[in-house]
Protein backbone atom coordinates (compact mmCIF):
# COMPACT_ATOMS: atom_id res chain seq x y z
CA UNK A 1 0.00 0.00 0.00
CA UNK A 2 1.23 3.21 -0.75
CA UNK A 3 1.61 5.89 1.95
CA UNK A 4 2.64 9.73 1.15
CA UNK A 5 4.51 11.71 4.25
CA UNK A 6 4.86 15.27 4.49
CA UNK A 7 6.79 16.41 6.93
CA UNK A 8 6.52 19.22 8.64
CA UNK A 9 3.05 19.54 8.93
CA UNK A 10 2.97 22.89 10.32
CA UNK A 11 5.11 25.75 9.18
CA UNK A 12 5.96 29.17 10.22
CA UNK A 13 7.94 31.42 8.53
CA UNK A 14 9.08 34.79 8.27
CA UNK A 15 8.82 36.68 5.35
CA UNK A 16 12.33 36.93 3.57
CA UNK A 17 12.92 33.53 5.01
CA UNK A 18 14.05 30.32 3.16
CA UNK A 19 12.12 26.47 3.47
CA UNK A 20 11.56 23.17 2.20
CA UNK A 21 8.72 20.81 2.76
CA UNK A 22 9.55 17.48 2.13
CA UNK A 23 7.48 14.38 1.07
CA UNK A 24 7.95 10.83 0.91
CA UNK A 25 6.41 7.95 -0.59
CA UNK A 26 6.87 4.50 0.41
CA UNK A 27 6.68 2.26 -3.35
CA UNK A 28 7.86 2.59 -6.57
CA UNK A 29 6.29 5.93 -8.51
CA UNK A 30 7.25 8.06 -11.38
CA UNK A 31 4.75 10.53 -10.71
CA UNK A 32 4.58 13.18 -8.35
CA UNK A 33 2.49 16.07 -7.98
CA UNK A 34 1.82 19.44 -5.87
CA UNK A 35 -1.21 21.37 -5.03
CA UNK A 36 -1.83 24.25 -2.92
CA UNK A 37 -5.04 25.09 -1.07
CA UNK A 38 -6.30 28.37 0.56
CA UNK A 39 -8.81 28.23 3.45
CA UNK A 40 -12.12 27.59 2.55
CA UNK A 41 -11.05 26.59 -1.48
CA UNK A 42 -10.18 23.77 -3.46
CA UNK A 43 -6.58 22.75 -4.66
CA UNK A 44 -5.22 24.38 -7.08
CA UNK A 45 -2.07 22.40 -9.29
CA UNK A 46 1.37 24.16 -8.57
CA UNK A 47 3.98 21.44 -10.34
CA UNK A 48 3.80 18.13 -12.37
CA UNK A 49 7.06 16.23 -11.76
CA UNK A 50 7.41 13.19 -14.46
CA UNK A 51 10.96 11.63 -14.20
CA UNK A 52 13.87 11.44 -12.01
CA UNK A 53 15.36 14.39 -11.44
CA UNK A 54 12.61 16.68 -12.63
CA UNK A 55 12.65 20.13 -11.32
CA UNK A 56 9.99 23.08 -12.02
CA UNK A 57 9.87 26.44 -10.59
CA UNK A 58 7.33 29.35 -10.72
CA UNK A 59 7.95 31.96 -8.78
CA UNK A 60 9.07 31.16 -5.61
CA UNK A 61 8.49 28.43 -5.33
CA UNK A 62 10.23 25.38 -6.74
CA UNK A 63 10.24 21.51 -6.90
CA UNK A 64 12.32 18.59 -7.42
CA UNK A 65 12.04 14.73 -7.34
CA UNK A 66 14.08 12.13 -6.76
CA UNK A 67 12.57 8.61 -7.61
CA UNK A 68 15.16 6.54 -5.97
CA UNK A 69 15.32 8.34 -2.99
CA UNK A 70 11.41 8.42 -3.39
CA UNK A 71 11.19 11.86 -2.12
CA UNK A 72 10.50 15.09 -3.40
CA UNK A 73 11.39 18.93 -2.15
CA UNK A 74 9.37 21.75 -2.22
CA UNK A 75 11.64 24.72 -1.62
CA UNK A 76 10.55 28.24 -0.91
CA UNK A 77 12.46 30.93 -1.38
CA UNK A 78 12.34 34.43 0.30
CA UNK A 79 8.41 33.43 1.63
CA UNK A 80 5.99 36.60 1.30
CA UNK A 81 2.51 36.35 3.10
CA UNK A 82 0.87 35.41 -0.52
CA UNK A 83 2.48 32.08 0.06
CA UNK A 84 0.37 30.83 3.38
CA UNK A 85 -1.90 28.19 2.97
CA UNK A 86 -1.54 24.16 2.69
CA UNK A 87 0.12 22.29 0.47
CA UNK A 88 0.13 19.12 -0.48
CA UNK A 89 2.03 16.81 -2.21
CA UNK A 90 0.62 13.19 -4.71
CA UNK A 91 1.92 10.53 -5.64
CA UNK A 92 0.43 8.34 -8.16
CA UNK A 93 0.46 4.65 -7.63
CA UNK A 94 2.77 3.18 -10.80
CA UNK A 95 1.98 -0.45 -10.49
CA UNK A 96 -1.77 0.76 -11.49
CA UNK A 97 -2.32 0.14 -15.49
CA UNK A 98 -4.50 3.70 -14.68
CA UNK A 99 -3.36 6.25 -12.10
CA UNK A 100 -5.18 6.75 -8.67
CA UNK A 101 -3.16 9.78 -6.58
CA UNK A 102 -2.63 9.01 -3.14
CA UNK A 103 -2.63 12.39 -1.14
CA UNK A 104 -0.01 13.34 1.78
CA UNK A 105 -1.86 15.13 4.88
CA UNK A 106 -0.31 18.35 3.88
CA UNK A 107 2.03 20.98 5.24
CA UNK A 108 -0.06 24.46 6.76
CA UNK A 109 2.30 27.25 5.48
CA UNK A 110 1.86 30.35 7.63
CA UNK A 111 4.19 33.26 6.49
CA UNK A 112 4.38 36.37 9.03
CA UNK A 113 5.43 40.02 8.49
CA UNK B 1 -18.26 24.51 -19.17
CA UNK B 2 -14.12 25.43 -18.57
CA UNK B 3 -13.81 23.90 -15.21
CA UNK B 4 -14.99 21.24 -13.11
CA UNK B 5 -18.10 22.20 -11.42
CA UNK B 6 -20.05 20.19 -8.66
CA UNK B 7 -23.34 20.94 -6.78
CA UNK B 8 -24.89 21.58 -4.26
CA UNK B 9 -21.83 23.59 -3.27
CA UNK B 10 -23.29 23.28 0.61
CA UNK B 11 -25.82 20.59 1.93
CA UNK B 12 -26.75 20.46 5.36
CA UNK B 13 -29.04 17.47 6.15
CA UNK B 14 -30.42 15.40 9.06
CA UNK B 15 -28.90 11.99 10.36
CA UNK B 16 -30.65 9.56 7.96
CA UNK B 17 -31.51 11.02 5.20
CA UNK B 18 -29.91 10.00 1.56
CA UNK B 19 -28.07 12.76 -0.25
CA UNK B 20 -26.91 12.68 -3.51
CA UNK B 21 -23.81 14.71 -4.71
CA UNK B 22 -22.65 15.83 -8.71
CA UNK B 23 -19.78 16.47 -10.58
CA UNK B 24 -19.92 17.92 -14.38
CA UNK B 25 -15.99 16.87 -15.05
CA UNK B 26 -13.82 19.08 -17.74
CA UNK B 27 -15.29 18.15 -21.10
CA UNK B 28 -12.69 15.45 -22.72
CA UNK B 29 -11.44 14.44 -19.40
CA UNK B 30 -11.88 10.75 -19.34
CA UNK B 31 -10.61 10.23 -15.96
CA UNK B 32 -13.00 10.87 -12.78
CA UNK B 33 -12.25 11.25 -9.23
CA UNK B 34 -14.00 11.56 -6.03
CA UNK B 35 -11.67 12.58 -2.66
CA UNK B 36 -13.33 13.24 0.94
CA UNK B 37 -12.00 15.81 3.15
CA UNK B 38 -12.82 16.29 6.53
CA UNK B 39 -11.98 19.39 8.46
CA UNK B 40 -8.46 20.34 8.69
CA UNK B 41 -7.36 17.16 6.95
CA UNK B 42 -5.95 15.38 4.15
CA UNK B 43 -7.69 13.80 0.96
CA UNK B 44 -8.98 10.58 1.43
CA UNK B 45 -9.92 8.85 -1.79
CA UNK B 46 -12.94 7.54 -2.65
CA UNK B 47 -13.59 6.22 -5.99
CA UNK B 48 -12.20 6.21 -9.58
CA UNK B 49 -13.32 6.63 -13.15
CA UNK B 50 -11.70 6.11 -16.06
CA UNK B 51 -13.23 5.87 -19.25
CA UNK B 52 -15.58 2.70 -19.67
CA UNK B 53 -13.45 1.17 -17.28
CA UNK B 54 -15.10 -0.76 -14.41
CA UNK B 55 -14.26 1.80 -11.26
CA UNK B 56 -12.23 1.59 -8.78
CA UNK B 57 -14.21 1.14 -5.70
CA UNK B 58 -11.62 0.84 -3.35
CA UNK B 59 -12.07 3.66 -1.08
CA UNK B 60 -15.87 4.02 -0.52
CA UNK B 61 -15.73 3.66 3.28
CA UNK B 62 -18.75 1.77 3.31
CA UNK B 63 -21.77 0.39 1.53
CA UNK B 64 -23.29 3.24 1.97
CA UNK B 65 -21.83 5.27 -0.49
CA UNK B 66 -22.08 4.73 -4.19
CA UNK B 67 -21.45 6.74 -7.16
CA UNK B 68 -21.89 6.47 -10.51
CA UNK B 69 -20.94 7.71 -14.24
CA UNK B 70 -23.39 8.18 -16.98
CA UNK B 71 -22.30 8.79 -20.45
CA UNK B 72 -18.64 8.75 -19.62
CA UNK B 73 -19.38 12.61 -18.27
CA UNK B 74 -21.31 13.34 -15.24
CA UNK B 75 -20.85 11.04 -11.96
CA UNK B 76 -23.25 11.42 -8.79
CA UNK B 77 -22.24 10.33 -5.29
CA UNK B 78 -24.83 9.07 -3.37
CA UNK B 79 -25.21 8.63 0.46
CA UNK B 80 -27.62 6.69 2.01
CA UNK B 81 -28.91 6.41 5.42
CA UNK B 82 -26.38 9.73 6.40
CA UNK B 83 -24.22 9.20 9.48
CA UNK B 84 -22.52 12.67 11.27
CA UNK B 85 -19.37 11.30 10.67
CA UNK B 86 -19.82 11.53 6.96
CA UNK B 87 -19.76 15.38 7.12
CA UNK B 88 -17.05 16.83 5.22
CA UNK B 89 -16.38 18.69 1.92
CA UNK B 90 -16.73 16.31 -0.90
CA UNK B 91 -14.17 17.41 -3.31
CA UNK B 92 -14.61 15.70 -7.30
CA UNK B 93 -11.37 16.12 -9.67
CA UNK B 94 -10.99 15.29 -13.44
CA UNK B 95 -7.84 14.24 -15.65
CA UNK B 96 -7.36 13.49 -19.04
CA UNK B 97 -5.94 10.24 -17.51
CA UNK B 98 -2.23 8.84 -16.98
CA UNK B 99 -2.12 8.60 -20.95
CA UNK B 100 -1.57 12.56 -20.69
CA UNK B 101 0.25 14.18 -17.23
CA UNK B 102 -2.20 12.22 -15.14
CA UNK B 103 -2.67 16.14 -13.42
CA UNK B 104 -6.09 16.64 -11.27
CA UNK B 105 -8.21 19.26 -11.66
CA UNK B 106 -10.70 19.89 -8.68
CA UNK B 107 -13.87 21.58 -8.32
CA UNK B 108 -14.67 23.56 -5.83
CA UNK B 109 -16.42 20.84 -3.18
CA UNK B 110 -19.62 20.00 -1.99
CA UNK B 111 -19.67 21.21 1.56
CA UNK B 112 -21.61 18.69 3.61
CA UNK B 113 -22.93 18.66 6.80
CA UNK B 114 -25.04 16.12 8.89
CA UNK B 115 -26.74 17.16 12.07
Amino acid sequence: ELKVEQNPLFLSMQEGKNYTIYCNYSTTSDRLYWYRQDPGKSLESLFVLLSNGAVKQEGRLMASLDTKARLSTLHITAAVHDLSATYFCAVDEAWRSQGNLIFGKGTKLSVKP
Amino acid sequence: GAGVSQSPSNKVTEKGKDVELRCDPISGHTALYWYRQSLGQGLEFLIYFQGNSAPDKSGLPSDRFSAERTGGSVSTLTIQRTQQEDSAVYLCASSKGRVDTGELFFGEGSRLTVL
